[in-house]
């Protein structure tokens, strides 16, 4: 079975651009949720998703934005990218109450 | 949400037992959870405390105090592929629409030969 999957691997990106991270969760999972890791530090919350609603935020500025398609894949939206967005971004996917299980992430640099 | 507290490093040796601890505040607890990663890898999923006491799976086990606030991963018989970063975590749990993780920093393992 496949796993979380997510796309791009790696990614390189101007200040001031804007950048679309996808995720596809594993087969039957409803909720996805987004973090952010910076080198050196935990994953940080930024989004989840279940049933195609926002369920939860974390403390993220606007420009961060997501959606969850009715195939349950989703998509991380950053607008006008600063350095301090180059982080790992990860992409976790769960069903009721069991673990989430993490894609291999999106290594976002901001140049 | 929780703030979760553990140690940034700690270095231990082939073959040894290794303690990693984790602190959490106790309001609005939902269990932990402990993660291993490895460097550029994603977190895989090591264990899952809700109630008080010891949770063994082979060489892992995790431990929590409900009341202290407290848990602890305990590594036996360290291997030096062990050398990863340990997460300890506090779900938020939404009714029927899983989990959102708040992850401490990490503890970074050394395995020395």
């Amino acid at each position: 079975d496949a796993g979380v999957t997510q796309s791009p691997t790696h990614l390189i990106k101007t200040r001031g651009q804007h950048v679309t991270l996808r995720c596809s969760p594993i087969s039957g999972h409803k909720s996805v949720s987004w973090y952010q890791q910076v080198l050196g530090q935990g994953p940080q919350f930024i989004f989840q998703y279940y049933e195609k609603e926002e369920r939860g935020r974390g403390n993220f500025p606007d420009r961060f934005s997501a959606r969850q398609f009715p195939n349950y894949s989703s998509e991380l939206n950053v607008n006008a990218l600063l350095l301090g967005d180059s982080a790992l971004y990860l992409c976790a996917s769960s069903t009721e109450n069991t673990e989430a299980f993490f894609g291999q992430g999106t290594r976002l640099t901001v140049v | 949400g929780q703030n979760i507290d553990q140690p940034t490093e700690m270095t231990a040796t082939e073959g040894a037992i290794v303690q990693i601890n984790c602190t959490y505040q106790t309001s609005g607890f939902n269990g932990l959870f402990w993660y291993q990663q490895h460097a550029g890898e994603a977190p895989t999923f090591l264990s899952y405390n809700v109630l008080d006491g010891l949770e063994e799976k082979g060489r892992f086990s995790s431990f929590l105090s409900r009341s202290k606030g407290y848990s602890y991963l305990l590594l036996k018989e360290l291997q030096m592929k062990d050398s990863a970063s340990y997460l300890c975590a506090g779900p938020s749990l939404n009714s029927n629409s899983g989990y959102a993780l708040n992850f401490g920093k990490g503890t970074s393992l050394l395995v020395t030969p």
